[in-house]
């Protein structure tokens, strides 16, 4: 099946810094990656959606200068959390589609981010 | 716009029960609807999904959902649990599109020995 990579799995910064997290798809042309959020026990929160080559679109309320994203391939997408603050520690997901219309999403194993 | 309510938070369940677990979603125009399962600290993984056709999709791990439009209603049911099963569920909907999925808060299914 399809496989999404993501990398780091863990990463534990200090505040002020920034962190950046790759999700690469390896076997099909990603047209679309999404970026959730996920806090302890809580369902996903879509943050941003991107397309190959061109701006991402965030949803409401997510800093767009915070979390920047770059979709520069058909098979890589990056989360740069800028400035990050201890708010910022939680579970990060990337996930891919491919071009078809009705294509499932194919998660990434998730990044655990730790702002300290 | 969708949006997806799985009625259950957490679901405790004897080893080789049946179990289901509950979905509902909204919608003004037509869905795709899809079952996933998260093991702790990992991505998710697609269980099973309905696009169209039959009402009953069966998916991976003994995993099956019967769609039904008039309810409203995408429910995950399997006839005998392992211990193995135990995780979080998640119910996704996404428009026919397929330009975003929202997902619900999610089910926890814990199944004891």
């Amino acid at each position: 099946g399809a496989v999404v990579s993501q990398h780091p799995s863990r990463v534990i910064c200090k505040s002020g810094t920034s962190v950046k997290i790759e999700c690469r798809s390896l076997d099909f042309q990603a047209t679309t990656m999404f970026w959730y959020r996920q806090f302890p026990k809580k369902s996903l929160m879509l943050m941003a959606t991107s397309n190959e080559g061109s701006k991402a679109t965030y949803e409401q309320g997510v800093e767009k200068d915070k979390f920047l994203i770059n979709h520069a391939s058909l098979t890589l997408s990056t989360l740069t959390v800028t400035s990050a603050h201890p708010e910022d520690s939680s579970f990060y997901i990337c996930s891919a589609r491919g071009r078809a219309y009705n294509s499932p999403l194919h998660f990434g194993n998730g990044t655990r981010l730790t702002v300290t | 716009a969708q949006s997806v309510t799985q009625l259950d938070s957490q679901v405790p369940v004897f080893e080789e029960a049946p179990v289901e677990l509950r979905c509902n979603y909204s919608s003004s125009v037509s869905v795709y609807l899809f079952w996933y399962v998260q093991y702790p600290n990992q991505g998710l993984q697609l269980l099973l999904k309905y696009l169209s056709g039959s009402t009953l999709v069966k998916g991976i791990n003994g995993f099956e959902a019967e769609f039904n439009k008039s309810q409203t209603s995408f429910h995950l049911r399997k006839p005998s649990v392992h211990i193995s099963d135990t995780a979080e569920y998640f119910c996704a909907v996404s428009d026919t599109g397929g330009f975003k999925t929202i997902f619900g808060a999610g089910t926890r299914l814990f199944v004891k020995a």
